[in-house]
């Protein structure tokens, strides 16, 4: 199994700073990678596929880098709705695993 | 406007049984994949299991081979998840998620399914 590891496991920052999550598989996943958000209580959301692909809908502060082994996801000029966790997830082969999640907290 | 409905959470005994549904709508389901994701009380996603458009292949989580059977109805629009020798450590809320070019794109609210004596 492909196992992915972020970091770090919680960051705090304040409103209009900028945040990078980085994200590690154990092996190449090519640019099978995928980003979700996740507020308490609610199911998580899809915000990056394919490692850099914006999904419909979502805001442009939101990008996502990286290919291989090594990926990152960045949060410019934060907002208060962006504190969350986020986890990533790669879409290489079955099983699909996740990363233990990084949350965001207000500084 | 895609939705996603799981039911069939509930409070189980370790060893007993229990059969999740998803309700979708919004969309034409027979053409996605779906899959089952679940969060245990204060942890992370987990993978559960995945079923493709016409249930030919079906891939599960290691830690629920054998004890799970995820299943499909395309003409009632319906996902479901048969949980059978239930442990502690399924204790989590089901998610039922829509996959879309391997990336799951839609997830339901999600259903607690809480196993304990």
């Amino acid at each position: 199994d492909i196992q992915m590891t972020q970091s770090p496991s919680s960051v705090s920052a304040s409103v209009g700073d900028t945040v990078t999550i980085t994200c590690r598989a154990s092996q190449s996943i090519s640019s099978w990678l995928a980003w979700y958000q996740q507020k308490p209580g609610k199911a998580p959301k899809l915000l990056i596929y394919g490692a850099s692909s914006l999904q419909s809908g979502v805001p442009s502060r939101f990008s996502g880098s990286g290919s291989g082994t090594d990926f990152s996801l960045t949060i410019s000029s934060l907002q208060p709705e962006d504190f969350a966790t986020y986890y990533c997830q790669q879409a290489n082969n079955f099983p699909r695993t996740f990363g233990q999640g990084t949350k965001v907290e207000i500084k | 406007e895609v939705q996603l409905v799981e039911s069939g959470g509930d409070l189980v005994q370790p060893g007993g049984s229990l059969r999740l549904s998803c309700a979708a709508s919004g969309f034409t389901f027979s053409t996605y994949s779906m899959m089952w994701v679940r969060q245990a009380p204060g942890k992370g996603l987990e993978w559960v299991s995945y079923i493709s458009r016409s249930s030919i292949t079906i891939h599960y989580a290691d830690s629920v081979k054998g004890r799970f059977t995820i299943s499909r109805d395309n003409a009632k629009n319906s996902l479901f998840l048969q949980m059978s020798n239930l442990r502690d450590e399924d204790t989590a809320v089901y998610y039922c998620v829509r996959e879309y070019i391997d990336y799951f794109d839609y997830w339901g609210q999600g259903t607690l399914v809480t196993v304990s004596s």
